[in-house]
């Protein structure tokens, strides 16, 4: 069964740094790109950032609202992928998901496992 | 960037009957688009692939039709858990993955 455990949210000030890890198990993690996506309270999904696997050179991409703040990593030897998270704003209080990326073709990249999230607060 | 709008904003339906739910892409998406339920306080569920596959576990009720612009997904009688908020997804052109802002459907 695949599971995708986040783990690191908290309170933090504006401009505090905060860094997230998705544990995961189930499945062949290094085979697969993964993503970050959040969930401001009360409010819809919003795709955070992608890393793609070893073939593919671990590149990532993220969207316009974090660039340059947030980097997205993985250890696939621990199974794990990451979210630093810099220079944090009070519209960043979000639900951050993890979730796997089902495959690495051009037609395939639904998001088809989910974790469960972890709840990030950016407050004075 | 791909727009994604989905309609209604709120749809209420009794229990058995049909729930239509609308997404529109500001351009072509093919077939590259998904739907996910979300239940309230748990993470989002994939639904529909492909604009019309239904993923492992997904109940038959639940149907998606459309290519390019339009799409649907249908339930064709409404279950008590059905009651959640739907969002649609293109990957057909990213960096960004976008989503819509979601249907809600409430218990008429």
């Amino acid at each position: 069964e695949v599971q995708l455990v986040e783990s690191g949210g908290g309170l933090v000030q504006p401009g505090g740094s905060l860094r997230l890890s998705c544990a995961a198990s189930g499945f062949t993690f290094s085979d697969h790109y993964m993503d970050w996506v959040r969930q401001a309270p009360g409010q819809g999904l919003e795709w955070v950032g992608r890393i793609r696997n070893k073939p593919s050179s671990y590149t990532t991409e993220y969207a316009a609202s974090v660039k340059g703040r947030f980097t997205v990593s993985r250890d696939d030897s621990k199974n794990s992928l990451y979210l630093q998270m810099n220079s944090l704003k009070t519209e960043d209080t979000a639900m951050y998901y993890c979730a796997r990326v089902y495959g690495t073709g051009w037609n395939s990249h639904y998001l088809d496992s989910w974790g469960q999230g972890t709840l990030v607060t950016v407050s004075s | 960037e791909i727009v994604m709008t989905q309609s209604p904003g709120t749809l209420s339906v009794s229990p058995g009957e049909r729930a239509t739910l609308s997404c529109r892409a500001s351009q072509s998406v093919i077939r590259n688009l998904a739907w996910y339920q979300q239940r309230p306080g748990q993470a989002p569920r994939l639904l529909i692939y492909s604009a019309s596959v239904r993923a492992a576990g997904i109940p038959a009720r639940f149907s998606g039709s459309g290519s390019g612009t339009e799409f649907t997904l249908t339930i064709s009688s409404l279950q008590s858990e059905d009651f959640a908020v739907y969002y649609c997804q293109q990957y057909n052109k990213w960096p960004p993955i976008t989503f819509g802002q979601g249907t809600r459907l409430d218990i008429k």
